[in-house]
């Protein structure tokens, strides 16, 4: 089964420092969906691809938050700068459009900035 | 724009007994559609069941079904015969034109024996 694979599943980083996670969609997929959902509250929209150009970005993303989707398949978020407040899962998404057409999630990557 | 509320925190349910699952929404889109995914303890994220809201008929997925009041939404997830396997948390959310989901804060539901 080659659902959504987040990497890594767990990152603990200083105040300070870069990270970067990757997702892997599930291949026929062309869009890709990016959430952060923090203890007690719902996953909140952070930004989305259709195939390799980024649609969308939520104000949630300040400038320190950057995603790529090259060549339109697996997809990085990268956080620069992170800060305790940065504290979250982020969750990644696919699906082969959008509407109502089911989206597909990973496992997330739960980061912990220390 | 969209907004999704869910009112009740935490649910418990018996084994085989019935619950229901509140939703309200608000939306400035006239095409859209509904969701109700659930989360299980440290696995990702699944559908359970979705709704068109051009369609009047309420959905129905085996034990799960919604209650789709359009002018009031409201769109409640009912759960039949619970088994110990339905505890997860449950998110209703919504999504129009662009593809983004807005969820609500989740309901976390209990199946006991």
């Amino acid at each position: 089964d080659t659902g959504v694979s987040q990497n890594p599943r767990h990152k603990i980083t200083k105040r300070g420092q870069n990270v970067t996670f990757r997702c892997d969609p599930i291949s026929e997929h062309n869009r890709l969906y990016w959430y952060r959902q923090t203890l007690g509250q719902g996953p909140e929209f952070l930004t989305y691809f259709q195939n390799e150009a980024q649609l969308e970005k939520s104000r949630l993303l300040s400038d320190r938050f950057s995603a790529e989707r090259p060549k339109g398949s697996f997809s990085t978020l990268e956080i620069q700068r992170t800060e305790q407040g940065d504290s979250a899962m982020y969750l990644c998404a696919s699906s082969p459009s959008g509407g109502k057409t089911e989206a597909f999630f990973g496992q997330g990557t739960r980061l912990t900035v220390v | 724009a969209q907004t999704v509320t869910q009112s009740q925190p935490e649910m418990s349910v018996q084994e085989a007994e019935t619950v229901t699952l509140s939703c309200t929404y608000d939306t400035s889109e006239n095409n859209y559609y509904l969701f109700w995914y659930k989360q299980p303890p440290s696995r990702q994220m699944i559908l359970v069941i979705r709704q068109e809201a051009y369609k009047q008929q309420n959905a129905t997925e085996n034990r799960f079904s919604v209650n789709f009041q359009k002018a009031a939404k409201s769109f409640s997830l009912k759960i039949s015969d619970s088994q110990l396997g339905d505890t997860a948390m449950y998110f209703c959310a919504a999504t129009g034109t662009a593809s983004k989901l807005t969820f609500g804060t989740g309901t976390r539901l209990q199946v006991t024996l």
